[in-house]
């Protein structure tokens, strides 16, 4: 099946870095989802996109959909406590399809 | 209700007692997905739903695995004869029909012993 390759898997920084991390596949996808999940909880969804080339903010959060179409990026700025969890990106085999899930970057911040 | 809903939040089961976990999904939506998800990995596709409609059950591990949503909302997974390998998180989630932003539960955490 598809697979989604996550880096890093984890990452331990300082309260108000910037943190940067991307997920790849080797086929295309039209559709790069980035969530987050907290312990004992399930994934929020942080950012969609939908277009190859496209960047979308949501707050300190910024994500880039690769003009490949095979990869997408997910930014922090500032990092604060609460940022701490798994970064998941996901994408589905098509529009409104099951989700093929990376297997996530786990997000430390030391205060 | 404002999001999708999953009970029990925790179910402790016996090797061989069957289990059943329920998932409401946000009102309106028509897709509707099981995913489970081991310690530390990322959620793996069981089964979805459009509406009542089962079209996609390729991720059930097993025949012991067994999912339903009889009047295209509220469903229910159900686990027979469970084994520890079932242990996991189940994770529900749902969408808008078409779309693929899937928005999910808190999950029901099942530990066989």
């Amino acid at each position: 099946g598809q697979q989604l390759n996550q880096s890093p898997q984890s990452m331990f920084i300082q309260e108000g870095e910037d943190v940067s991390m991307n997920c790849t596949s080797s086929s295309i996808f039209n559709t790069w989802l980035w969530y987050k999940q907290d312990p004992g909880e399930g994934p929020v969804l942080l950012i969609a996109l939908y277009k190859a080339g496209e960047l979308t903010s949501n707050g300190r959060l910024t994500a880039q959909f690769g003009i490949t179409r095979k990869d997408s990026f997910l930014n922090i700025s500032a990092s604060i406590p609460s940022d701490v969890g798994i970064y998941f990106c996901a994408a589905p085999e098509t529009s409104g399809s099951r989700l093929t899930f990376g297997e996530g970057t786990q997000l430390t911040v030391n205060p | 209700g404002a999001g999708v809903s999953q009970s029990p939040r925790y179910k402790v089961a016996k090797r061989g007692q069957d289990v059943a976990l329920r998932c409401d999904p946000i009102s309106g939506h028509v897709s509707l997905f099981w995913y489970q998800q081991a310690l530390g990995q990322g959620p793996e596709f069981l089964t979805y739903f459009q509406n009542e409609a089962q079209l996609d059950k390729s991720g059930l591990p097993s025949d012991r695995f067994f999912a339903e949503r009889p009047e295209g909302s509220v469903s229910t997974l159900k686990i027979q004869r469970t084994q520890q390998e079932d242990s996991a998180v189940y994770l529900c989630a749902s969408s808008r029909q078409g779309q693929s932003k899937a928005f999910f539960g808190q999950g029901t955490r099942l530990t066989v012993v």
